[in-house]
Order: C-alpha cells, then structure tokens, then sequence
C-alpha cells in the first residue's frame, strides 16, 4: 500500500523567505507524486507532478519540488514566501494498481507573515 | 475550458436522511473520483469512475454509493446520513487514469444535524 508523510501540520515562515515543506511517500511500485494547494473554502488546486521525466520539477507560483528516490522524498520550495502563498498543502502519490487513486498527506498548513 | 463543477455547494442534512452530491468533469475527462476531506481523517478516497463503471472503492461503508453517466457526470449518494458524515466532499476529474492529474471541484460541504 502506499503513504505519504507530512513533517510538520503547521510551517511559519517570513514574507521573503525560503519555504520548504516536507514529504515522504511509501511505494512499491514507481509512483507518481503530487503536490496540491487548498485556499480556504475551496478545492484543491494541482501545484505540481513527478512523472519520472525529471527529478526536478517545477510548477505554478513559483514552487518546485525535487525527487530523491534514495530518500523516498519530493519537498517542496519555494526561494522567496509571498503573502497570497498562505494555505494548506497537500502532497499526494498515485499509481498503485495502475490507478489514478491519490493517497494524501495529512496537510501542512503554510503561515507566511509582513 | 470550464473546471469540475459540484452542486450544491452546502447542504444541511438531518440525520437518518439522505443526501444526492453531483460532479461535472472537465470537458473530455472520462475519470471522476470522489473524497471525503475531514479535520480528524484528512482526505480520504471514496470511489472512482471511468466509462460509467465504478473502477476502484476506498473503505467505506455501503451506505456510501456512486455513479456516473454516459456524459461522464457523476453523482454520489449517502444514505441514513450520520453525524460523523459531515465533511467536505470534493470530485475530481482526470482525463484517463494510472498516473493522470487529477482536478478538483470546490467541493460540496455536508453539515448532518
């Protein structure tokens, strides 16, 4: 079965700063992985997505995520924290049985303050 | 192109009843999944669609039913509603499946009294 962990429910971080958001996943078979984005009162927006066509991956807003199978690992970063960047994040991973299920993360709720 | 749509988007419910959520895909997204997104238990996966055929089931009870139709909208059913069914319920559209990004709806919120 697949799983993904998410260090840290919470993450504060300054305008200007680095944003880095943690997740492991657990997976027998090459996954694909996902990082989604939540506003409050709203969907889920799709931020990113590994395929194994590149390690590094870059998506909307600025957010990058980079694979390392050695340590079964796709953080997300950001160089520099903007305020409309406050939200929940989500990484996910899919593929097992050939489906496109996403099993979730439990969220990291991203706090940027002035 | 239009994204997922769901209706409606709130709802209140008493308990015992039931209740009807439905889902637009994307234009030309043959794949509908549904989850269920709650502060104790997160996102959890419900079912998925393809070719109005119910393609893959997560662990929930039977009470919780699905379908979807020729033009790919879908809708899921809850019956004998309980408390603990208050949560947001989102849809997801895909393309095909196996690895396919999926996009979500803004999701239908169940309030169960």
């Amino acid at each position: 079965a697949q799983s993904v962990t998410q260090l840290g429910s919470h993450v504060s971080v300054s305008e200007g700063a680095l944003v880095l958001l943690r997740c492991n996943y657990s997976s027998s078979v090459p996954p694909y992985l996902f990082w989604y984005v939540q506003y409050p009162n709203q969907g889920l927006q799709l931020l990113l997505k590994y395929t194994s066509a590149a390690t590094l991956v870059k998506g909307i807003n600025g957010f990058e995520a980079e694979f390392k199978k050695s340590e079964t690992s796709f953080h997300l970063t950001k160089p520099s924290a903007h305020m409309s960047d406050a939200a929940e994040y989500f990484c996910a991973v899919s593929g097992q049985g050939g489906y496109s299920t996403l099993t979730f993360g439990k969220g990291t709720m991203l706090l940027v303050s002035p | 192109k239009a994204g997922v749509t769901q209706t409606p988007r709130y709802l209140i419910k008493t308990r015992g009843q039931q209740v009807t959520l439905s889902c637009s895909p994307i234009s030309g997204h043959r794949s509908v999944s549904w989850y269920q997104q709650t502060p104790g238990q997160g996102l959890q996966f419900l079912f998925e669609y393809f070719s109005e055929t119910q393609r893959n089931k997560g662990n929930f009870p039977g009470r919780f039913s699905g379908r979807q139709f020729s033009n790919s909208r879908s809708e899921m059913n809850v019956s004998t509603l309980e408390l603990g069914d208050s949560a947001l319920y989102l849809c997801a559209s895909s393309v095909d499946s196996g690895g396919d990004e999926q996009y979500f709806g803004p999701g239908t919120r169940l309030t169960v009294t």
